[in-house]
C-alpha cells in the first residue's frame, strides 16, 4: 500500500479556499486516490476519488498532477463546519482492499 | 446509499468482561467489512479484516482471541471484546465495501468504549 505524506494541521478563515495537499510518491498504476472527513467521535465520511487530472463534486475538487505522485483536496469557501480531520489515502478499487490511515491534516476553520 | 450503523454508540463495561459491537450494511451487500480502532488525537488503525463465511485476517500485533470477529451474513459483522481491560477503552470503527465497488467503503459512526 503506498504511503501518503500530508502537513499535520492546517488554519483557515471562513470563507476562503483551503488546498490541502498529500504526496504519495510510490502510488502503483492501479491505485486511485481517495479522500475522507473525521469529526471528533465519528466514523471517517467520504469525500471525493480521483484516478487522474481534476475530478469534483459538490462538496470539492481533487487535483491530480500528471505524475500522480502528489494529489490536492481543494474546498471552496470553508466555513466552521469543515472544521475537522482530512485523510488521503491510496489504493485499488477493484477488490476490497484494506485501507491504512495516515496521520490526516487537521483543519481549523475560525472566524 | 450506503449507509453504515454500528450498535452500540457507547458502551461502559467492567474490567473482565466482554463487550459485543455490531456492525450491519443497511442498503447493500458488504462481501468485507473491516474494523478500526482509534485512540484520542490518534489515526484509525486497521486491526482486522473480515470476510463473510471465513476467518477474519487481524494485524500484526491484534490479539485474534482476545479481538473475536464474526461475519455471518452479507450484511453484518460482530467483534467481541473478550475480558475487557481498561487499555481496551477505545473509539471502535467499522467500515464496509460495497460489492463491485472496493475500494470505496463506507464507515459505520463509531463505537466509544469505556473499561472501568
Amino acid at each position: 500500500l503506498a504511503k501518503t505524506t500530508q502537513p499535520i494541521s492546517m488554519d483557515s478563515y471562513e470563507g476562503q479556499e483551503v488546498n490541502i495537499t498529500c504526496s504519495h510518491n510510490n502510488i502503483a498504476t492501479n491505485d486511485y486516490i481517495t479522500w475522507y472527513q473525521q469529526f471528533p467521535s465519528q466514523g471517517p465520511r467520504f469525500i471525493i476519488q480521483g484516478y487522474k487530472t481534476k475530478v469534483t463534486n459538490e462538496v470539492a475538487s481533487l487535483f491530480i498532477p500528471a505524475d500522480r505522485k502528489s494529489s490536492t483536496l481543494s474546498l471552496p469557501r470553508v466555513s466552521l463546519s469543515d472544521t475537522a480531520v482530512y485523510y488521503c489515502l491510496v489504493g485499488f478499487t477493484g477488490t476490497a482492499s484494506k485501507l491504512t490511515f495516515g496521520t490526516g491534516t487537521r483543519l481549523q476553520v475560525t472566524l | 446509499g450506503a449507509v453504515v450503523s454500528q450498535h452500540p454508540s457507547r458502551v461502559i463495561c467492567k474490567s473482565g468482561t466482554s463487550v459485543k459491537i455490531e456492525c450491519r450494511s443497511l442498503d447493500f451487500q458488504a462481501t468485507t467489512m473491516f474494523w478500526y480502532r482509534q485512540f484520542p488525537k490518534q489515526s484509525l488503525m486497521l486491526m482486522a479484516t473480515s470476510n463473510e463465511g471465513s476467518k477474519a485476517t487481524y494485524e500484526q500485533g491484534v490479539e485474534k482471541d482476545k479481538f473475536l470477529i464474526n461475519h455471518a451474513s452479507l450484511t453484518l459483522s460482530t467483534l467481541t471484546v473478550t475480558s475487557a481491560h481498561p487499555e481496551d477503552s477505545s473509539f471502535y470503527i467499522c467500515s464496509a465495501s460495497r460489492q463491485g465497488k472496493g475500494y470505496e467503503q463506507y464507515f459505520g459512526p463509531g463505537t466509544r468504549l469505556t473499561v472501568t
